[in-house]
């Protein structure tokens, strides 16, 4: 089965706060990508990062990081010090080298209190 | 400007009715997608075009037909509306195929009465 898991339904934080969002995924492949997108009130949905099964590296972007583990089937998005414009819904996908298909997690609403 | 723009941006409509949604990219990608997002933000892909032609048809009623003039543009026409059909529909592009970055347009909220 192909399938990925985003337990958390919602979460709400202060501002300023970290917070961990977790995805779990299952696949039988070997070769596979994994993919987040924010989708913020307008409603929109926003690529924020794209990594493939053959790099564990963890990765930085300001204050968006992600860390990916094979071991555990996850790769989870943190954001540090987070502010009211992280509100929004978080999606994580899983998608393989020879489909165009994104399988979605079912999201995680991110609420960032003033 | 606009990468990927979805026209209406809403469209609200009777059952049995027929409607249309357009889409088009203008980042000279060569593959597009329809997804539907339901009332409880779930996304799943309906169909991808690479080139004109059709790639991913995931077990949707055949009320839904997209057609794909160019590989600028694919809409997406919905045949004898149902209430079950209320949902936000995105359409995205991608520069070729095989899990590569896609750009999402704005959505088209569909509200069947």
């Amino acid at each position: 089965a192909q399938k990925v898991t985003q337990a958390q339904t919602e979460i709400s934080v202060v501002e300023k706060e970290d917070v961990t969002l977790d995805c779990v995924y299952e696949t039988r492949d070997t070769t596979y990508y994994l993919f987040w997108y924010k989708q913020p009130p307008s409603g929109e949905l926003v690529f924020l990062i794209r990594r493939n099964s053959f790099d564990e590296q963890n990765e930085i972007s300001g204050r968006y990081s992600w860390n990916f583990q094979k071991s555990t089937s996850s790769f989870n998005f943190t954001i540090t010090a987070s502010q009211v414009v992280d509100s929004a819904v978080y999606f994580c996908a899983l998608s393989f080298y020879n489909t165009d298909k994104l399988i979605f997690g079912t999201g995680t609403r991110l609420q960032v209190f003033p | 400007d606009t990468a990927v723009s979805q026209t209406p941006k809403y469209l609200v409509t009777q059952m049995g009715n027929d409607k249309s949604i357009k889409c088009e990219q203008n980042l000279g990608h060569d593959t597009m997608y329809w997804y539907k997002q339901d009332s409880k933000k779930f996304l799943k892909i309906m169909f991808s075009y690479n080139n004109k032609e059709l790639i991913i048809n995931e077990t949707v009623p055949n009320r839904f037909s997209p057609k794909s003039p160019d590989k600028a543009h694919l809409n997406l026409h919905i045949n004898s509306l149902e209430l079950g059909d209320s949902a936000v529909y995105f359409c995205a592009s991608s520069l070729g195929q095989g899990a590569s970055k896609q750009y999402f347009g704005p959505g088209t909220r569909l509200t069947v009465t």
